[in-house]
């Protein structure tokens, strides 16, 4: 399997930016998916990372190296509603994942 | 477009006790993943279907067992339940293309064993 590591928790104010750090062990690799789960909700699609670099979407970027085994995603211009975990996952095969534990994002005013 | 839809929403049990849960994919969707996710942890793969037969099982025990229907929908069955298994129950559904595809996740089922 995967060794996925993200920080527990990282808080930042409004407007801010805000960096979410995911490392992973991996024997073959398939991509780097990005997820934002906010509370008693499903986790929703943010990115897909296959090759090296930064691929931005907005307020979103998420970025890999290969070489290094790290991802990381960037959140821009802070609001209040992305306050919510953002869980980083590696496919074992095709269609089956293997998650980090997440990184709670706490927006403050 | 429908998303994945999820039923219940919410379930109490006991222990020894067993529960099924439903899964309607997305629409266009033919493959469906389940997972667990205790509280503060994240999402563990338990299985997936393609096909109406398991392709691909996580690390969980037989009591965790599963079904898929002719119009893809997909049941999840734990028998004998334990305090442990107390948790979200996610579906997700993807496209089978042969490659990586993005999941998409229903709302989940909370399940609590008591």
């Amino acid at each position: 399997g995967q060794n996925i590591d993200q920080p527990t928790e990282m808080t930042a104010t409004e407007g801010a930016i805000v960096q979410i750090n995911c490392t992973y062990q991996t024997s073959g690799f398939n991509g780097l998916f990005w997820y934002q789960q906010h509370a008693g909700e499903a986790p929703t699609f943010l990115s897909y990372n296959v090759l090296d670099g930064l691929e931005e979407k907005g307020r979103f970027s998420s970025f890999l190296s290969r070489s290094k085994g790290y991802s990381y995603l960037l959140l821009k211009e802070l609001q209040m509603k992305d306050s919510a975990s953002y869980l980083c996952a590696v496919p074992l095969s095709v269609g089956k994942l293997q998650f980090g534990a997440g990184t709670q994002v706490v927006v403050t005013p | 477009d429908a998303g994945v839809t999820q039923s219940p929403t919410h379930l109490i049990k006991t222990r020894g006790q067993q529960v099924t849960l439903r899964c309607s994919p997305k629409s266009g969707h033919d493959t469906v993943s389940w997972y667990q996710q205790a509280l503060g942890q994240g999402p563990q793969f338990i299985f997936q279907y393609y096909e109406e037969e398991e392709r691909q099982r996580g690390n969980f025990p037989d009591r965790f067992s599963g079904h898929q229907f002719p119009n893809y929908s997909s049941e999840l069955n734990v028998n004998a339940l334990l305090l442990g298994d107390s948790a979200l129950y996610l579906c997700a559904s993807s496209s089978e293309t042969g490659y990586q595809e993005t999941q998409y996740f229903g709302p989940g089922t909370r399940l609590l064993v008591l």
